[in-house]
């Protein structure tokens, strides 16, 4: 089944602590990349990649950063989360065919940073 | 940047009527936009897509529409259903397509009363 998945699904966690959100893809697609949702804001780009070893910045990279070793799997990380980033996070990827540019969205991560 | 609006009221539409929401952008004319759905807690997911040059655009019972003139697009669900409550987000993409780079709106949430 075409899927992205992300992990963990839920995070509550501190400020300062180091925390890595996983993203896989299962699709082949080139292109992937993070948003986050608040209320009343919508959803925000964060980073997105083109390809393995291409990343580029979003509406919002402050305070994130992220990697492309792998065309399947393109991790965040935050490396001193604060609470201003606690928000519902998403992963999308795109590619195969031009036509349409759908992007498949992974299932969330809610974090919580206290 | 682009700036996109959409109903931030929720639309209330009675069942087997048809709903019509708004996307509205004030800057550049995207080379396509596309509209996905969103139900809460769960990533969106991708419903149509249409290019610049496009006026109209169906998959059974949904139309988009198109209009580089007045920088809106229109979505309709025809003969709705309570299963069409959801979350509607246009998003457009920059002016040279691609699929880095979608800027979506805040969404509109629909409500189709039984």
């Amino acid at each position: 089944e075409a899927q992205v998945t992300q992990n963990p699904r839920y995070l509550i966690t501190v400020t300062g602590k180091k925390l890595t959100v996983t993203c896989s893809q299962n699709m082949n697609h080139e292109y992937m990349s993070w948003y986050r949702q608040d209320p009343g804001l919508g959803l925000r780009q964060i980073y997105y990649s083109m390809n393995v070893e291409v990343t580029d910045k979003g509406d919002v990279p402050e305070g994130y950063k992220v990697s492309r070793k792998e065309k399947r799997n393109f991790p965040l990380i935050l490396e001193s989360p604060s609470p201003n980033q606690t928000s519902l996070y998403f992963c999308a990827s795109s590619g195969g065919t031009r036509l349409t540019y759908e992007q498949y969205f992974g299932p969330g991560t809610r974090l919580t940073v206290t | 940047s682009q700036k996109i609006e959409q109903n931030s009221e929720a639309l209330n539409i009675q069942e087997g009527k048809t709903a019509t929401l708004t996307c509205n952008y004030t800057n550049y004319s995207p080379a396509y936009l596309q509209w996905y759905r969103q139900d809460p807690g769960r990533g969106p997911v991708f419903l149509l897509l249409i290019r610049e040059n496009e006026k109209e655009k169906r998959k059974e019972r949904l139309k988009v529409t198109f209009d580089t003139t007045l920088k809106q697009s229109l979505f309709h669900i025809t003969a709705s259903q309570p299963a069409d409550s959801a979350t509607y987000l246009c998003a457009l993409s920059p002016p040279g397509g691609g699929a880095d780079g979608l800027t979506f709106g805040k969404g509109t949430h629909l409500i189709i009363q039984p």
